[in-house]
Order: C-alpha cells, then sequence, then structure tokens
C-alpha cells in the first residue's frame, strides 16, 4: 500500500485559487469513487473536507471543490482566505478493504 | 455535542504493549464503521484499522496486522486497539474517528512513544 501522491506545497494570494493534485492508480483512486480530502491545522486533528470525489460535508464553505479524472482526484479551493492555510491529505478506498492516504500538501496563503 | 475522545497513549519500550480506547458520545454509536489513524511526528496520516458496527468485520494495514487488534464496546459506546510487540516505527499520534468512507468525527489524538 502506497502513500498516493500530492506535491508538498502549493499557494496563492488572498481571492486566489489554488488546486491539489492526489494521483494513485487504478487500484485505488481510479477504481473506486471513494476519495476523501481532509484539512489538518498543525496539532489539530483532521477535518474532512470533501468525501466521494466531490461531495461536500455541512458546514464546509462551497468554496472548497473536488474532481476526478483517471487515478488522480482534485481539490481546488477557490477565494483563497487566510484561515486555508493549512495541510491537506486525500486518501482513497485501495480495494480489499485497505484504505491510502496521500503524502499531503502544505497549502500557503501569501 | 457529537464527540470521541481518546485515551491510552504513553511511553512504552519496543516490544511492549499498550492499549488505546475512545469514547463516543453525542450519536449512535453502535450504527457506524470507527476507524484507527495514526501520524507519524511530522508525517503524513496512515490508516491503521477499522472495525463494523456489530464488530464482526475487522481490518488491518500490513505493519500491524498479527500485532494490533481493533475492537469495540457497543454498550459502553467505545472503540479499542490493543498494540503487541511495539516498535520504534508505530512512535505516532493516534486518532479514532467515525466512518471510513468519510471520517467525519475526529478525537483530539492520544500519543504514543515507543523508546527504550
Amino acid at each position: 500500500q502506497s502513500a498516493l501522491t500530492q506535491p508538498p506545497s502549493a499557494s496563492g494570494s488572498p481571492g486566489q485559487s489554488v488546486t491539489i493534485s492526489c494521483t494513485g492508480t487504478s487500484s485505488d483512486v481510479g477504481g473506486y469513487n471513494y476519495v476523501s480530502w481532509y484539512q489538518q491545522y498543525p496539532g489539530k486533528a483532521p477535518r474532512v473536507m470533501i468525501y466521494e470525489v466531490s461531495k461536500r460535508p455541512s458546514g464546509v464553505p462551497d468554496r472548497f471543490s473536488g474532481s476526478k479524472s483517471g487515478n488522480t482526484a482534485s481539490l481546488t479551493v477557490s477565494g483563497l482566505q487566510a484561515e486555508d492555510e493549512a495541510d491537506y491529505f486525500c486518501s482513497s478506498y485501495a480495494g480489499s478493504n485497505k484504505f491510502v492516504f496521500g503524502t499531503g500538501t502544505k497549502v500557503t496563503v501569501l | 455535542e457529537v464527540q470521541l475522545v481518546e485515551s491510552g497513549g504513553g511511553l512504552v519500550q519496543p516490544g511492549g504493549s499498550l492499549r488505546l480506547s475512545c469514547a463516543g458520545s453525542g450519536f449512535t454509536f453502535s450504527s457506524y464503521w470507527m476507524t484507527w489513524v495514526r501520524q507519524a511526528p511530522g508525517k503524513g496520516l496512515e490508516w491503521v484499522a477499522n472495525i463494523k458496527q456489530d464488530g464482526s468485520e475487522k481490518y488491518y494495514v500490513d505493519s500491524v496486522r498479527g500485532r494490533f487488534t481493533i475492537s469495540r464496546d457497543n454498550a459502553k459506546n467505545s472503540l479499542y486497539l490493543q498494540m503487541n510487540s511495539l516498535r520504534a516505527e508505530d512512535t505516532a499520534v493516534y486518532y479514532c474517528a467515525r466512518r471510513w468512507d468519510a471520517m467525519d468525527v475526529w478525537g483530539q489524538g492520544t500519543t504514543v512513544t515507543v523508546s527504550s
């Protein structure tokens, strides 16, 4: 079970958009629509922002959106705000009752 | 308030054992799959194990299978992780979370340090 690949960092100015990729294989991201995205502040527990590729839990701003193409999922944060500065992790079902997280991306608001 | 609270972490020597607990409140605990996730210092998240509502199905990441056991007591709204034969690489913050498909409620985490 190898971790899904994410860029180590991403950044944008307030009001801009930033997109984070999450690359896996046909055995995980590409094979199932169970991709989730989590936001984590330093020293805090993660918070789910997107589940089942593109669904947003109640309470999550609609600035956050998810999509998937082939073996790569993406999280887009539109209208960046200072409070969006955090680490973001993707996760995917990997078949055979296994789950895998991404390597994580640190988002910086310039 | 929907809440998960972990306990049981601490310092343990290599080869030792530890039992983590996770108490749920504010929701019908017995209706949900539950999951353990860990995060080594400065590292990313790693799925460790999960368990079905009635405890009849349990799944583990390869690196802990045979050493860790996930269990639950729905009468006590509690989730457990029995960790045996601990190794230095098991050092991490351990979180419990509700569900597996969208981990929508997380505990605050409990720290496990494996060191001599």
